[in-house]
This record gives structure tokens, sequence and C-alpha cells, in this order.
């Protein structure tokens, strides 16, 4: 497609429910990435994918948290367990992970948990 | 981890003014992004710009790589730039993950 895509845009769940949000990147980028964005902060880092397997999963907060690129495109972050504070924006950035490389955003899911 | 600190943190001005924005950071980058988050989230890129100058149309940014700083000038401004405004860098060797800077909003007045 022409951009990141996200989906749902809107999630509201009740504490302790699962969840799973996923991303659809740029046709033919290679790397993908996860951020969540609370209210007045700038993003964070979660996790980056290059191809299928994950780079670099440090930011990840604990492990309720896990993400998933079978195929090497399409992402699902899931969340197990949800707390209220997960509440956030989540987004999902792609690049063409030629070494340094400019980042394109997706519009974010917005997380909300009861 | 690296430290970016943006500044102002705010900043108010009536439409045709021009401003400056400031993204100081703690360590060596090899990537530098800015970026305009708009009033519905939507994170547009502005500039990839680890080191030297580059314009597009009424904005542009410097970055003073040796300095660890960069700079984003927005002339002649409007109404359709209000919005929150990051800095984001990438430590060399640090795995490409995007380090984001507090951010400077931007409410441009008619």
């Amino acid at each position: 497609g022409a951009g990141v895509s996200q989906t749902p845009s809107n999630k509201v769940t009740e504490k302790g429910k699962y969840v799973e949000l996923r991303c659809d990147p740029i046709s033919g980028h290679t790397a993908l990435y996860w951020y969540r964005q609370s209210l007045g902060q700038g993003p964070e880092f979660l996790i980056y994918f290059q191809g299928t397997g994950a780079a670099d999963d440090s930011g990840l907060p604990n492990d309720r948290f896990f993400a998933v690129r079978p195929e090497g495109s399409v992402s699902t972050l899931k969340i197990q367990r949800t707390e209220r504070g997960d509440s956030a924006v989540y987004l999902c950035a792609s690049g063409r992970g030629q070494g340094t490389d400019t980042q394109y955003f997706g519009p974010g899911t917005r997380l909300t948990v009861l | 981890g690296i430290q970016v600190e943006q500044s102002p943190p705010d900043l108010i001005l009536q439409e045709g003014a021009n401003s400056t924005l400031r993204c100081n950071f703690s360590d060596s980058v090899n990537n530098l992004q800015w970026f305009h988050q708009n009033p519905w989230g939507q994170l547009i890129n502005l500039f990839y710009i680890p080191s030297g100058t580059k314009q597009n149309g009424r904005l542009s940014a410097t970055t003073v790589a040796t300095e660890r700083y960069s700079l984003l000038y927005i002339s002649s401004s409007q109404t359709t730039d209000s919005g929150v405004y990051f800095c984001a860098v990438e430590r060399n060797f640090g795995n490409e993950k995007l380090t984001f800077g507090t951010g400077t909003r931007l409410t441009i007045i008619p």
C-alpha cells in the first residue's frame, strides 16, 4: 500500500483481556518497528523486526507483550492480561532496512483498558 | 541510553511568524529525523537529517553532529503548522531504534 496501515484504529477492552494489534508495513520494507506513545510523551521503542526475526525486543515492558511477523510483512503485537497502564497509542513504523534509514509511521492504534 | 532534549516545550505564535525549534542529544548519532504530529496523532516525516542542512518549502533543518544539536526552522507559519514537533535519533551502533525527544507543541494563532 501507499503507507503503513494499522488496525484497529481504536480498541477498548477490559482489564485482564487479551488484545491483538495489527500492522501492515509499506510494501517491500523489511524493517518493522513498534512504539508506544503515552499522553504528552514522545513515542517509546518496543521491538524491531528485520524480516521475520525480532532483532531487538529490549523495549517490551514485560512478558505480557509479544510480537510476531511470521512472513516478513504484516506484524501483530499481542498483549496478554491487559492492565490499565497499558492504555496508550501503539505506533508501527517501517523502513527499507538498509542500515540506518528513514522510518515511516502508521496512524496508530489507540488502546484503552478499562 | 541517549538523552534527547527539545526546546522550547511550548510555542505560541501569530500566523506569518517564523520559529526555530531546537533538539540537543547526548551522544553520537547516525540517524536524526524530525516529525510533525498533527492533531489526529499522525506522525509525518519532515526531514531525515543526521548531518548538514536541508530545505523543503517553508521548512528547513540543520544538524551539527559534532556539537550534538539540530534545528528546525519554520518560516511564514500557517495554522496548519500547529501540532507537536518531535526530534528522534538513533545512536551510533544503536540497532536502528529511534529515541524521541519530549517534543515542542506549536500553536499558530490566526
